[in-house]
């Protein structure tokens, strides 16, 4: 089955303890990216990646890193979380460039809750 | 920066009606424009893409139209259904930099 998958799916954390939310899609897909949902403020972009090894910054990348070693995975790292980043995270991918292939395909969802 | 605004944010309407929603952006230089349904707790779902040049796109009982002057995009349901209940979101831009609509959440009522 063609998806996008996301783990942990739930996530209790303290402040500063880094964490690493995983992201992998089976469908080849060349781009990736990493969203924050937050009440009041919608659908949030954090990074981007076009690519194996080539990354962005989305609109709210302040806090996060990510890596892109392999086309399938692209994992979300909080080097030092704290509260502010409590959020309903979700990882996203498409084809590539062009008409259908933006189509884009989410995952389920990381909650995280920093203490 | 590209603006995407979604009004109204709630909507309620009975079982059987034709509906609109609908979705506004600043910036008309965008790649398409994607409609998505998202269920409580449960990630995004793509219901339609229309890229900038094409005027509409429709899927079963759903029809998205773009009128990129106007900076104006709408998803037409019809003949709603109580599974239609969902957030529906708008996002204009391309794959790699979408800017989201915060959603109106639609409660069909059987």
């Amino acid at each position: 089955e063609a998806q996008v998958t996301q783990n942990p799916r739930y996530l209790i954390t303290v402040t500063g303890k880094k964490l690493t939310v995983t992201c992998s899609q089976n469908m080849n897909h060349e781009y990736m990216s990493w969203y924050r949902q937050d009440p009041g403020l919608g659908l949030r972009q954090i990074y981007y990646s076009m690519n194996v090894e080539v990354t962005d910054k989305g609109d709210v990348p302040e806090g996060y890193k990510v890596s892109r070693k392999e086309k399938r995975n692209f994992p979300l790292i909080l080097e030092s979380p704290s509260p502010n980043q409590t959020s309903l995270y979700f990882c996203a991918s498409s084809l590539g460039a062009g008409v259908i292939r933006e189509t884009q395909y989410f995952g389920p969802g990381t909650r995280l809750l920093v203490l | 920066k590209q603006e995407v605004t979604q009004i109204p944010a709630a909507l309620s309407v009975p079982e059987g009606e034709n509906l609109v929603l609908n979705c506004s952006f600043t910036d008309s230089a965008i790649y398409n424009l994607q409609w998505f349904r998202q269920d409580p707790g449960k990630g995004l779902t793509s219901l339609l893409l229309i890229q900038s040049s094409q005027r509409e796109q429709t899927s079963g009982r759903l029809n998205a139209s773009l009128d990129k002057s106007s900076g104006r995009s709408t998803l037409y349901i019809a003949a709603s259904q109580p599974g239609d209940s969902a957030t529906y979101l708008c996002a204009a831009g391309r794959a790699q930099k979408l800017v989201f609509g915060q959603g109106t959440r639609l409660t069909i009522n059987p």
